[in-house]
Formats: structure tokens, sequence, C-alpha cells
């Protein structure tokens, strides 16, 4: 079936550098999500691309979806403590499927 | 105040025994979720339905049921027939397929 490969599965960070996070798959996506989930947390919803190529911001996160509508990016600029936590993306299908990437697992040190 | 509601936040069971996870929603949504997430890797999906009395079968059903006679309600029920049942157990409900999920805050299921 669908498969959303994400890498890398860690990332360790100093505070005040970039962090990306990067979401593939073999076939075209109709749309990607990303969510972040805290430590000990839930998912929450972070964004929502549809349209190829697309590119959207809040604050110093930047997301991206690939031409080709294969691939997606997550990039925070700058990171900071609450950042930390795993991001996931995820396919969403008008059949109900729901595909979740492993997630990265972000940490950062003061 | 809207949200998802999931409990108890921790359970324990004895191998063999059914349990049954409760998720309620009062945001009016009309599809929910139920995922399965184990240590370090990401969710998949056991259950969704799409609107009251339908539901269909995820990509990990085996040993799952759930059953859907209200909108707000999707229980979940662990049978004894699921080999591997100690995992946090997610419900999500999103307006329709095919956009953003809310999530409830989980249960974390330890089978002893």
């Amino acid at each position: 079936g669908q498969q959303v490969m994400q890498i890398p599965q860690y990332q360790h960070v100093q505070e005040g550098e970039d962090f990306t996070t990067y979401c593939n798959s073999s076939t075209t996506l109709s749309n990607i999500q990303w969510y972040k989930q805290r430590p000990g947390g839930h998912p929450v919803f972070l964004i929502q691309l549809v349209k190829s190529g697309e590119v959207k911001k809040q604050k110093r996160l930047t997301f991206q979806f690939g031409e080709a509508k294969k691939n997606s990016s997550l990039h925070i600029t700058a990171t900071q403590t609450t950042d930390v936590g795993t991001y996931f993306c995820a396919e969403h299908t008008n059949a109900g499927k729901s595909t979740f990437g492993d997630g990265t697992t972000l940490t950062v040190k003061p | 105040d809207g949200g998802i509601t999931q409990s108890p936040k921790y359970l324990f069971r004895k191998e063999g025994q059914n349990v049954t996870l409760s998720c309620e929603q009062n945001l009016n949504h009309d599809a929910m979720y139920w995922y399965r997430q184990d240590p370090g890797q990401g969710l998949r999906l056991i259950y969704y339905s799409q609107i009251v009395n339908d539901f269909q079968k995820g990509d990990i059903a085996e040993g799952y049921s759930v059953s859907r006679e209200k909108k707000e309600s999707f229980p979940l029920t662990v049978t004894s027939a699921q080999k591997n049942p100690t995992a946090f157990y997610l419900c999500a409900s999103s307006q329709a397929l095919r956009v953003s999920q809310y999530f409830g805050p989980g249960t974390r299921l330890t089978v002893l």
C-alpha cells in the first residue's frame, strides 16, 4: 500500500540552528498534512498542502509541497526549545485512508 | 469547550480480556478514526467511520472492532485476538475525509 517515508528519524540541534524534515512518497500524494506531537502528548495539526509547488509559512515554520506532489518538507528557522517534539507528515485521502510517516523527533539543546 | 475526549488515560488489562476504549467528540464532525502508535513509530490506522452506522477497516484492523451508533461516539474494542495490544491508542475526528484531523489525548493500554 501507499507508504510515506520520512527522514531523518532523529535530529538534535543547538538552539538557534535551523531544522528540516523531509517526507517522500513513491506515488503522487493527493495532499500532505503536517502534525506536531509533543513528548507524552497527542498529534496537533499544523498545516495542509494541496497544490503542486505550494509553499506556506507559519512564523518560523515553512512548509513546501513538491512540484510532482511526491515530496514535502518542513523547515524551522532558528529553533527554540518550544519546538521540541516529533513532526509527522500524513496523507488523508477521499477514500478515508490516512497514511502517516514515522516522524522526525527534534531535540533542541539550550 | 469543543474537543475530543478519551478515557481513561491509562488502562491495564489481563491477557485474554476484551477491553473497550471510549472516544467522544462534540465538534460535530462526521468522520472519526482510531489509530495505534507504538514507541518511536508513526500512527497506523485501525478503523475509520465517515458517517453514523458505517465504518471501514484501516491497515491493521485484525483483533479490533468498532461501532458508530451516534455521531459523537466511536468506541474501540481491543479483543483477545489482538496479538500485541499494548500500545498508545489515539482517536481523531474531522469534518470530512481528506481534511485535517483533531486528536484526543489518547489512551495508553497495557496488557499484562
